[in-house]
């Protein structure tokens, strides 16, 4: 199994609701990853976990709140965001070696109303 | 610092032409790099990566890259473009702790 999962598929929250994205895989890998992408533009990358330890927080606002119950698991949890949040979040993930590829999931379609 | 440049934001082919996206790097140590595609409304899948050895690397559908040190660049080619191959290329180089620092990126257009 070679596959990362994401859910929802799409959301659409108010400014003020609460709300969370899953994340899960497979693979046996050690490290996971949030990224934040725009219309036409690159991964930005938000958050790093390396052996369920947050290891990178890409200066990312407390509205983002990451968490990784297992190593197989990871949310990211969504408070007060701002329409400008609105983006395709995308997980990913990896063996954990340092410079290794990362596997990624197909994202959230997040819109921020 | 790491980063990548990825000359042409759109490139476009005929449908059996040769496809070539560049790609170069700035690194101050032997880097990591990958190449990743992304459809419409989709994650990015990776299509062939460099790490150490051999600087001809092969890839999914067809595509392989060079690694040239000497030039810093990392081209991604295929020899006869498919309209399946249309989609946002992206390049990307790893230095340490799993960080990932991504080209602006490539949109290839395969046209009949």
């Amino acid at each position: 199994d070679t596959e990362v999962t994401q859910t929802p598929k799409h959301l659409v929250m108010g400014m003020t609701n609460k709300k969370s994205l899953k994340c899960e895989q497979h693979m046996g890998h050690r490290a996971m990853y949030w990224y934040k992408q725009k219309a036409k533009k690159p991964p930005e990358l938000m958050f790093v976990y390396s052996y369920e330890k947050l290891s990178i927080n890409e200066s990312v606002p407390s509205r983002f709140s990451p968490e990784c119950p297992n190593s197989s698991l990871l949310n990211l949890h969504l408070h007060a965001l701002q329409p400008e949040d609105s983006a395709l979040y995308l997980c990913a993930s990896s063996h954990g070696g340092g410079k290794d590829e990362q596997y990624f999931g197909p994202g959230t379609r997040l819109t921020v109303t | 610092a790491q980063s990548v440049t990825q000359l042409g934001s759109h490139v476009s082919v005929s449908e059996g032409a040769l496809v070539l996206l560049r790609c170069n790097y700035s690194s101050s140590v032997p880097p990591y790099l990958f190449w990743y595609v992304q459809y419409p409304n989709q994650g990015l899948q990776l299509l062939l990566k460099y790490t150490t050895g051999a600087t001809l690397v092969k890839g999914i559908n067809g595509f392989e890259a060079e690694f040239k040190k000497s030039e810093t660049s990392f081209h991604l080619t295929k020899p006869s473009a498919h309209m399946s191959d249309a989609a946002e290329y992206f390049c990307a180089v790893s230095l340490l702790l799993s960080k990932l620092t991504f080209g602006t990126g490539t949109r290839l257009q395969v046209t009949l």
